[in-house]
């Protein structure tokens, strides 16, 4: 794919309910972040995976919030047990990783409403 | 630990004014600073890094390491500038930090 893919777009879920979004990075890409886009908020910092390094969760913001990324490419956001402040866009992001001139690239998001 | 400080959430001028948008940060190495832009309904995306030293879109920044700031400027606004801009530092284990992001509203 051209880009990072984010599904599903768009997310209604009842309070309570467990929801997983997923995010296809660009391909080759070893760093991929998730942010949350609350409304009128700026990007909050979720978690941040690069390469096989142990991820930086330092960003979560309780124990429902868990992610993973398996074989170093698609990466699983989960919420359990959702509450109505967890109604935010998802966003993912990949970079290439490494230093020097690193730019990320983000999904289009996931609209998470609970209900 | 590395942070990026955007002490102001909304700044709206006239078109044709001129546009500073505030980013400070703290980080004990090098730094590598990015200014990312969200136009309505589409996708962040990169505008542009203090490593290029390029103009983009009539933007600049210059990194002030004594001031630890990375300034976005522009001498005159225009609507299509309307934006939520943010502030990006790359540190520690290439890890991508973001502020907290300004609105752009700019006025015809």
């Amino acid at each position: 794919g051209a880009g990072v893919s984010q599904s599903p777009s768009n997310k209604v879920t009842e309070k309570g309910k467990d929801v997983e979004l997923r995010c296809d990075p660009i391909s080759g890409h070893t760093a991929l972040y998730w942010y949350r886009q609350s409304l009128g908020q700026g990007l909050e910092f979720l978690i941040y995976f690069q390469g096989n390094s142990a991820p930086d969760k330092s960003g979560l913001p309780s124990d429902r919030f868990s992610a993973e990324r398996t074989g170093g490419s698609v990466s699983t956001l989960t919420i359990q047990r959702t509450q109505q402040e967890d109604s935010a866009v998802y966003l993912c992001a990949s970079s290439p990783g490494g230093t020097g001139n690193t730019e990320a690239f983000f999904g289009q998001g996931t609209r998470l409403t609970v209900v | 630990a590395q942070r990026v400080t955007q002490p102001e959430k909304l700044l709206s001028v006239f078109k044709g004014a001129p546009v500073e948008l505030k980013c400070n940060y703290s980080y004990s190495g090098s730094p590598e600073l990015f200014w990312y832009v969200q136009y309505s309904r589409q996708r962040l995306q990169l505008l542009l890094r203090h490593i290029s030293r390029e103009s983009i879109k009539g933007f600049t920044a210059d990194l002030n390491k004594g001031e630890t700031s990375f300034h976005l400027k522009k001498p005159f606004a225009q609507e299509e500038d309307s934006a939520m801009y943010y502030c990006a530092l790359l540190g520690a284990n290439s890890k991508l930090t973001f502020g907290k992001g300004i609105t752009l509203s700019v006025r015809p």
